[in-house]
């Protein structure tokens, strides 16, 4: 399975646009990358997935390069209850169905008014 | 519709007795996960079921975790033994494996091992 790396905690200020990035170099040909959010006591949420260059939904952007050996998970214009920890994930997203997506310690982001 | 419901939300259990947990997924949904949350901690992967095929049980701290599916539905956690140190958040999700694997979680349910 793909390890990732992605910074620990991030600070930033209401209103701003915040860049998460995540390291993946043995990144496989069939593996997707997927990012979760999850605020403290729930579990997570699914919020984007991409295999390349860029996807964007009514809630992030992912930025993946050509090379796919990062990724980055932009959140435009964060508020305070965008304050949660962001997981990156990197797997087969079961289109072998065999192989499950694994957590990492995830980023912390704490924004601020 | 109704989302992943997990039971008990809360357990607290005396150290070297048994614990139960369930999880009900979401109806069709063919996966089914069960991952360990430690306080502060990211998710660590436990087991998973895939329809009939057999389970990925490579996740399993030891031996006195084990787990069972019924067919596409009801799985349960059960914690033998339990330790302190098995003191967590237990969270299940469940997801249709094919076009993609979005992962749908539960509530969780806090053990607390004294």
């Amino acid at each position: 399975l793909a390890k990732t790396t992605q910074p620990i905690s991030m600070d930033s200020y209401e209103g701003q646009e915040v860049n998460i990035t995540c390291s993946h170099n043995n990144i496989a040909t069939n593996d997707y990358i997927t990012w979760y959010q999850q605020f403290p006591s729930q579990g997570p949420r699914f919020i984007i997935q991409g295999y390349k260059t860029k996807v964007t939904n009514e809630v992030a952007s992912l930025f993946i390069p050509a090379d796919r050996k990062s990724s980055t998970l932009s959140l435009p214009r964060v508020s305070l209850s965008d304050t949660a920890v962001y997981y990156c994930l990197v797997g087969d997203a079961g289109h072998s169905g065999n192989t499950p997506l694994v957590f990492g310690k995830g980023t912390r982001l704490s924004v601020i008014a | 519709g109704a989302g992943v419901s997990q039971s008990p939300s809360n357990k607290v259990t005396e150290k070297g007795k048994d614990v139960e947990l369930r999880c009900d997924p979401i109806s069709g949904h063919t996966a089914l996960y069960w991952y360990r949350q430690r306080l502060g901690q990211g998710l660590e992967f436990l087991i998973y079921f895939q329809g009939n095929s057999a389970p990925d049980k490579s996740g399993l701290p030891s031996d006195r975790f084990s787990a069972e599916r019924t067919g596409e539905s009801v799985s349960t956690l059960t914690i033998q033994r339990t330790q302190q140190e098995d003191s967590a958040v237990y969270l299940c999700a469940s997801s249709l494996v094919f076009p993609y694997n979005e992962q749908f979680f539960g509530p969780g349910t806090r053990l607390t091992v004294l």
